[in-house]
């Protein structure tokens, strides 16, 4: 098993450019979330999802959207970078939102200029 | 006002210095707590899951403990490899599943 992948591993984009950062997991897991985390403060929970076809907003939503339309997938779409959303993306997968035994990818280090 | 603090900020031990990192939290309702481990670099990799006050979980070097209100992680004779950064984070009860992470603790132990 690969586990959970994302990619890219490192993007730079310009601001008001648009994104998709992918992430997929080959456990048949039924939860998958985002994290980004920011120095000096801890992983903060962007979106969510509990299943395919259900998705539902975290702490720090804003400018962000996100899709499940398979159990292996978990987009988080940029729609219009903004430097404060240079950041590390974590995405990670878990059995069930009631299991939080999260298996994290490598991340995803983003610079918006 | 943060929910999950951990202590020290970052510590810096020798090899076989023995000591505790804590995770303290005012969250009502705990439905658990865990301890992840990040590599610089890398996404955090899962330790331990604490249900209940008076639990201890074991892992090589480490040991979790957890009271009503912290956790502990506790480290035997720590080698440079256990350098991290070690991340707690809650998880509440009931319809609220979603994990609550502290701004963790970075370890460098040193040969």
């Amino acid at each position: 098993n690969a586990g959970v992948t994302q990619t890219p591993k490192f993007q730079v984009l310009k601001t008001g450019q648009s994104m998709t950062l992918q992430c997929a997991q080959d456990m048949n897991h039924e939860y998958m979330s985002w994290y980004r985390q920011d120095p000096g403060m801890g992983l903060r929970l962007i979106h969510y999802s509990v299943g395919a076809g259900i998705t539902d907003q975290g702490e720090v939503p804003n400018g962000y959207n996100v899709s499940r339309s398979t159990t292996e997938d978990f987009p988080l779409r940029l729609l219009s970078a903004a430097p404060s959303q240079t950041s590390v993306y974590f995405c990670a997968s878990s059995p069930s939102l009631a299991s939080q035994t999260q298996y994290f990818g490598p991340g995803t280090r983003l610079l918006v200029l | 006002e943060d929910q999950v603090t951990q202590s020290p900020e970052a510590l810096r031990l020798q090899e076989g210095e023995s000591s505790s990192l804590n995770c303290s939290y005012t969250v009502s309702g705990l439905r658990g707590l865990f301890w992840y481990r990040q590599d610089p670099g890398k996404g955090p990799e899962f330790l331990f899951t604490l249900y209940s006050a008076g639990e201890e979980k074991e892992k090589e070097r480490l040991k979790a403990t957890l009271t009503k209100k912290e956790s502990f992680l506790h480290i035997t004779a720590p080698k440079p490899e256990d350098s991290a950064t070690y991340l707690c984070a809650v998880q509440l009860g009931g319809s609220n599943y979603k994990l609550t992470f502290g701004k963790g603790t970075l370890l460098t132990v040193n040969p």
